[in-house]
């Protein structure tokens, strides 16, 4: 159990497109999903956490507005990076917790983006 | 606040050699500690975690961590390592009592040697 799944694998758009990132909880309820970033070589980055029905919580130095991220279900949580551009090409993974209070976070498999 | 170093972003190790990773924290409050490997393209997997029970705590694959608060240390070990170890690991930590805010170490990249 407690599987989490990502959609797609990896991408590659032209500068300026929009792209969207899906993060599934696949056998459970997902309270909470996170959004992090890691960059070749590099550890991981938290990017946002967003809980079921309200507003994502951003970390200090991530655009809200370029990294909209929307959590419409317990199961479904998306990413979507707005008008792309090559400094955004990354790796991206999210999380998933289920329930309250202390929970592991369960890692999705990561989207690799490369932006032309 | 936490924050987690590990010291050596590169070891190597022979085949059936022993396997030492570092993990120093920092955190105001109690703390759970976590080692997560990551191949090449992938996401995240758990290898044990501490959550304020056993200060030993033992993984899959072999691996076992102790938790050290008079070092505030949770080094991760595997007596002898196997070619399929060769991964990145990250340790992490979170106060205790929350999934929240998990903050991940630099990562160690581990090679073993044939």
């Amino acid at each position: 159990g407690a599987v989490v799944s990502q959609h797609p694998s990896w991408v590659i758009c032209k500068s300026g497109t929009s792209v969207k990132i899906e993060c599934r909880s696949l056998d459970f309820q997902a309270t909470t999903m996170f959004w992090y970033r890691q960059f070749p070589k590099q550890s991981l980055m938290l990017m946002a956490t967003s809980n079921e029905g309200s507003k994502a919580t951003y970390e200090q130095g991530v655009e809200k507005d370029k990294f909209l991220i929307n959590h419409a279900s317990l199961t479904l949580s998306t990413l979507t990076v707005t008008s792309a551009h090559p400094e955004d090409s990354s790796f991206y993974i999210c999380s998933a917790t289920r329930g309250f209070g202390y929970n592991e976070q369960f890692f999705g498999p990561g989207t690799r983006l490369t932006v032309l | 606040a936490q924050s987690v170093t590990q010291l050596g972003s590169h070891v190597s190790v022979s085949e059936g050699a022993l396997v030492l990773l570092r993990c120093n924290y920092s955190s105001s409050v109690p703390p759970y500690l976590f080692w997560y490997v990551q191949y090449p393209n992938q996401g995240l997997q758990l290898l044990l975690k501490y959550t304020s029970a056993a200060t030993l705590v033992k993984g899959i694959n072999g691996f076992e961590a102790e938790f050290k608060k008079s070092e505030t240390s949770f080094h991760l070990t595997k007596p002898s390592a196997h070619m399929s170890d060769a991964a990145e690991y990250f340790c992490a930590v979170t106060p205790s009592g929350s999934a929240r805010q998990l903050t991940f170490g630099s990562g160690t990249q581990l090679t073993v040697l044939p």
